[in-house]
C-alpha cells in the first residue's frame, strides 16, 4: 500500500500528558498537511511543510503543539499537556507540486487519521 | 464569515433515486478550486470530484456531477442513482489560489449526513 499513512490510529490520553503523532506521507510528496478535525465539524487547517520546511501555521496550533518535518519525509504532530479540548481526530495528508490527476492539480491524498481522546 | 457553507446536517434517500448536496462558498479569489469529500465512519477522506474556477463545464466523475454556479457561488454535489454504501458524511471543501506562492490549503465546510435507505 503506497498512501499516506499515520500511526497510531487511536489515541487515549490524561489530561495534561504529552501525545506524538506520525504521518509518513506518499513517496516523493513533498508538501505535507496537518487538519484537525473536531466532531460534528469539517477538518480544520493546522499547519503546513513543503520538504522540511514549516511554512504555515494556523492560530489553531497554539505553543502546546509542535510539528517537524525532518529531512522532509514523515512528520510529527506533538501535543503537550493534553487538554479535553484537544480530543479530535488528527489528520495528515500530502501532496506533489505540478501533479495533475483528474482535473486536480496538487490533489491532496489523506491518511487514515489519528483519533485522541484526552480524559 | 463562513468560506464553506454546507446548509444541510442531513440528508435521506431511497436506493437508486438522485440526490443533490449543497454548498455554498464565499472568496474574492479568482483562482480557486472546489472540491468534494466523502468521508465513511472509517474516517479516511475519499476524493470525489473537482471544479476549478476557470472551467466552463460542470465536472462529473461516474455517479457523481457538480452543479456550479459561479454567480451564485455554488458547488452542489449531485449523486445520482445513490447506493447503500453512499451512505457517509459528504464535505465540500475550497482551495484558493491556484498560482505561485499558495500552499493550497483546504477550507472545509461542516458536512452533510447522507443516509441512503433501502
Amino acid at each position: 500500500d503506497t498512501g499516506v499513512s499515520q500511526d497510531p490510529r487511536h489515541k487515549i490520553t490524561k489530561r495534561g500528558q504529552n501525545v506524538t503523532f506520525r504521518c509518513d506521507p506518499i513517496s516523493e510528496h513533498n508538501r505535507l498537511y496537518w487538519y484537525r478535525q473536531t466532531l460534528g465539524q469539517g477538518p480544520e487547517f493546522l499547519t503546513y511543510f513543503q520538504n522540511e520546511a514549516q511554512l504555515e501555521k494556523s492560530r489553531l496550533l497554539s505553543d502546546r503543539f509542535s510539528a517537524e518535518r525532518p529531512k522532509g519525509s514523515f512528520s510529527t504532530l506533538e501535543i503537550q499537556r493534553t487538554e479535553q479540548g484537544d480530543s479530535a481526530m488528527y489528520l495528515c495528508a500530502s501532496s506533489f507540486p505540478g501533479g495533475l490527476r483528474r482535473g486536480v492539480y496538487n490533489e491532496q491524498f489523506f491518511g487514515p487519521g489519528t483519533r485522541l481522546t484526552v480524559l | 464569515a463562513q468560506k464553506i457553507t454546507q446548509t444541510q446536517p442531513g440528508m435521506f434517500v431511497q436506493e437508486k433515486e438522485a440526490v443533490t448536496l449543497d454548498c455554498t462558498y464565499d472568496t474574492s479569489d479568482p483562482s480557486y478550486g472546489l472540491f468534494w469529500y466523502k468521508q465513511p465512519s472509517s474516517g479516511e477522506m475519499i476524493f470525489l470530484i473537482y471544479q476549478g474556477s476557470y472551467d466552463q463545464q460542470n465536472a462529473t466523475e461516474g455517479r457523481y456531477s457538480l452543479n456550479f454556479q459561479k454567480a451564485r457561488k455554488s458547488a452542489n454535489l449531485v449523486i445520482s442513482a445513490s447506493q447503500l454504501g453512499d451512505s457517509a458524511m459528504y464535505f465540500c471543501a475550497m482551495r484558493e489560489g491556484q498560482s505561485g506562492g499558495s500552499n493550497y490549503k483546504l477550507t472545509f465546510g461542516k458536512g452533510t449526513l447522507l443516509t441512503v435507505n433501502p
